[in-house]
């Protein structure tokens, strides 16, 4: 079935460095890749999304790559501060289809 | 906008009896909606996506009969857990996508119910 691979599972960095996650699919037929930030009991924001006709996007200091030959996705973040900390997660879906989630990644920004 | 509510959120009820989740979407008709369910430390798990007007389609593993999903409306959807048992107990989501939106693959969240079965 569809599974989707998210590396690492945890990434700690220091306040003001990069971090980057990774996440591999397995559809081919997957055209759309947003990325979700969820703290605690609360619901996943999306922080930015990126569709299959695009190969990079930025909004401010997150960036989403995507590879379609290789089928992988990668989330950068710059400039990383206290409050990016969280667990975030990829997904893959095709279109309005059902999302396949990643494991997610806990990443702690030490100031 | 595409805002999603979900009621109660949060329930604790003794294991045997049912729960009954509802998800609306506020501002939006949804024809398709879906469920997750999510336990600690771990990621969204989709059970099952809810169709207005028919049958809910149920990932492999997902007892139907005893998560029984209506979507009688296009803004609201339910899932019944039927004799709950703490093996349950978990953090379950709905989502929407919004088809009248420029971005009719976005899937907007609900707020989540957290249930806890004694």
């Amino acid at each position: 079935g569809e599974n989707v691979e998210q590396h690492p599972s945890t990434l700690s960095v220091q306040e003001g460095d990069s971090a980057v996650i990774k996440c591999t699919y397995s559809d081919s037929a997957s055209n759309y890749f947003p990325w979700y930030k969820q703290e605690l009991g609360k619901r996943p924001q999306l922080i930015i999304d990126i569709r299959s006709n695009v190969g990079e996007k930025k909004d401010q200091r997150i960036a989403v790559t995507l590879n379609k030959t290789a089928k992988h996705f990668s989330l950068h973040i710059t400039e990383t501060q206290p409050e990016d900390s969280a667990v975030y997660f990829c997904a893959a879906s095709r279109g309005t289809d059902k999302l396949i989630f990643g494991t997610g990644t806990r990443l702690q920004v030490f100031p | 906008g595409a805002v999603v509510s979900q009621h109660p959120s949060w329930v604790i009820c003794k294991s045997g009896t049912s729960v009954k989740i509802e998800c609306r979407s506020l501002d939006f008709q949804a024809t398709t909606m879906f469920w997750y369910r999510q336990f600690p430390k771990q990621s969204l798990m989709l059970m099952a996506t809810s169709n207005e007007g028919s049958k809910a389609t149920y990932e492999q593993g997902v007892e139907k009969d005893k998560f029984l999903i209506n979507h009688a409306s296009l803004t609201l959807s339910t899932l019944t857990v039927t004799s709950a048992h703490p093996e349950d107990s978990s953090f379950y989501i709905c989502s929407a996508n919004n088809p009248t939106s420029g971005r009719v693959d976005t899937q907007y969240f609900g707020p989540g119910t957290r249930l806890t079965v004694l």
